[in-house]
């Protein structure tokens, strides 16, 4: 079945510090991929999608890009703010039960 | 506004007891899943629904059993709890079929199995 790898964390960055946050999938054919984002005490929220090989998904700032040579959809930020802190999900979709979920990316933001 | 509800948010039950988490969306969406989530796992299938009377078993389902009556409801029963179970719970609901769409989450049930 799909799976995926991304860092875990914590990730702890200076305000306005750049953001990357590395994520490789494996999976049959090519689905579509989306990044998760959970703010504390709340369920997840999409922040971005690409449904096909090099597309860029983008949403506040933040932006991926789907990269099918190399499985990987890492996601960006140029400028990060303490309201960024959270717990970052990539996943792969399109398999028969729905979407594969990374192990999460804590981030912190420091002022 | 369409949304997806869970209740409780929070519960606290005995080891052996049966418990039953409710999530109810609006959406109208046929696809329904439930998701347990832990430190150090991420987020895990336990079951999914792709319509009334249709369901699925997901990565971690032993222990855990669903039904959908209608379109807006799939509820998650714990047959027998156990300390294993003490959880956060998630349920998410999507439109079409296959993992192409956006899932929408719902707020989280906090279990605490003692």
């Amino acid at each position: 079945g799909d799976s995926v790898t991304q860092m875990e964390g914590p990730v702890t960055l200076s305000e306005e510090a750049f953001l990357t946050i590395n994520c490789t999938y494996t999976a049959t054919g090519y689905p579509s991929l989306f990044w998760y984002v959970q703010y504390p005490g709340e369920g997840l929220q999409l922040l971005l999608k690409a449904t096909k090989a090099d597309d860029k998904g983008s949403n506040k700032g933040f932006e991926a890009t789907y990269r099918k040579e190399t499985t990987s959809f890492h996601l960006e930020k140029g400028s990060v703010q303490v309201s960024d802190s959270a717990v970052y999900f990539c996943a792969p979709g399109g398999g028969a039960d729905g979407l594969t979920f990374g192990k999460g990316t804590h981030l912190i933001i420091q002022p | 506004d369409a949304e997806i509800t869970q209740s409780p948010r929070h519960k606290i039950t005995e080891t052996g007891r049966q418990v039953t988490l409710a999530c109810h969306q609006t959406w109208n969406h046929n696809n329904m899943f439930w998701y347990r989530q832990d430190l150090g796992h991420g987020l895990r299938l336990i079951h999914y629904s792709y319509g009334v009377q249709d369901t699925n078993k997901g990565e971690v389902s032993d222990g855990y059993s669903v039904s959908r009556s209608n379109t807006e409801d799939l509820p998650l029963t714990l047959e027998s709890a156990a300390s294993s179970q003490t959880s956060v719970y998630f349920c998410a609901s999507s439109a079409g079929t296959g993992g192409t769409n956006e899932q929408f989450f719902g707020p989280g049930t906090r279990l605490t199995v003692l």
